[in-house]
C-alpha cells in the first residue's frame, strides 16, 4: 500500500488557463474526496465520490470546477479558466465506506495562478 | 454539519501532556468525533475517532463526556515533532469533513 498519491505536486499557471489534477487513492478504498486549503485555514470540502458516482458537490464550487472518477479508481479535478483566487493547495483523500471519517490524505497539489 | 470550537493555539514543553478541548454543542446522534493532525505542506493525518466515553490508541486518547457536547484530545509526553495543527471534527460515516481553523500546538524544548 503506497498511500494516496497526487500529481502534479506543484502547478503554476496563468490566469485563464485550464488545469487538471490527478489523485490515485488507496486501492481498496471506494470513497474519494477533494478538498481545497488556503494558507492559515483548514481544508474546505469540495466534492466526493463513492466508486464512480459523484455524491455531493459543495455549493462553494463554481461551474468552472469539475471532477470525475471513471471506473471508480483514480480521480481528476479540472479547473477551467483559472482565476487568482483559485490559488490554493488541492488535497485528495480516500476512505472505505464503513469509516468515512477516517480518511487518508495525499500530499496535495499546490496551484499558483499568476 | 455540526460546528466545532477549539482554541487557536497552545504552547507546551517537551515531555508534558497536552489536552485540547473542543466544543460541539450541536452534535447529532449519528455523528462521530474525529481528530486530525497536520504538518506544514502535508495533508492532514487521522489521529483518533470516538463516539462516546474514552478511546485510546498508540498516539492519543480521546475523552468524550456523556452529553457528547465536547471532547478532549490528550497527547501524552509530547515531543518537538508533535508541533502541528490539530483539527477537531464531527460528522457521520459519509465522511464529508468540515474542518475549522484548528489548534496550533507548539512544543518547545
Amino acid at each position: 500500500d503506497t498511500g494516496v498519491s497526487q500529481n502534479p505536486r506543484h502547478k503554476i499557471t496563468k490566469r485563464g488557463q485550464n488545469v487538471t489534477f490527478r489523485c490515485d487513492p488507496i486501492s481498496e478504498h471506494n470513497r474519494l474526496y477533494w478538498y481545497r486549503q488556503t494558507l492559515g485555514q483548514g481544508p474546505e470540502f469540495l466534492t466526493y465520490f463513492q466508486n464512480e458516482a459523484q455524491l455531493e458537490k459543495s455549493r462553494l464550487l463554481s461551474d468552472r470546477f469539475s471532477a470525475e472518477r471513471p471506473k471508480g479508481s483514480f480521480s481528476t479535478l479540472e479547473i477551467q479558466r483559472t482565476e487568482q483566487g483559485d490559488s490554493a493547495m488541492y488535497l485528495c483523500a480516500s476512505s472505505n465506506s464503513a469509516q468515512g471519517y477516517e480518511q487518508y490524505f495525499g500530499p496535495g497539489t499546490r496551484l499558483t495562478v499568476t | 454539519l455540526a460546528k466545532t470550537t477549539q482554541p487557536i493555539s497552545m504552547d507546551s514543553y517537551e515531555g508534558q501532556e497536552v489536552n485540547i478541548t473542543c466544543s460541539h454543542n450541536n452534535i447529532a446522534t449519528n455523528d462521530y468525533i474525529t481528530w486530525y493532525q497536520q504538518f506544514p505542506s502535508q495533508g492532514p493525518r487521522f489521529i483518533i475517532q470516538g463516539y462516546k466515553t474514552k478511546v485510546t490508541n498508540e498516539v492519543a486518547s480521546l475523552f468524550i463526556p456523556a452529553d457528547r457536547k465536547s471532547s478532549t484530545l490528550s497527547l501524552p509526553r509530547v515531543s518537538l515533532s508533535d508541533t502541528a495543527v490539530y483539527y477537531c471534527l464531527v460528522g457521520d460515516s459519509w465522511g464529508k469533513l468540515q474542518f475549522g481553523a484548528g489548534t496550533q500546538v507548539v512544543v518547545t524544548p
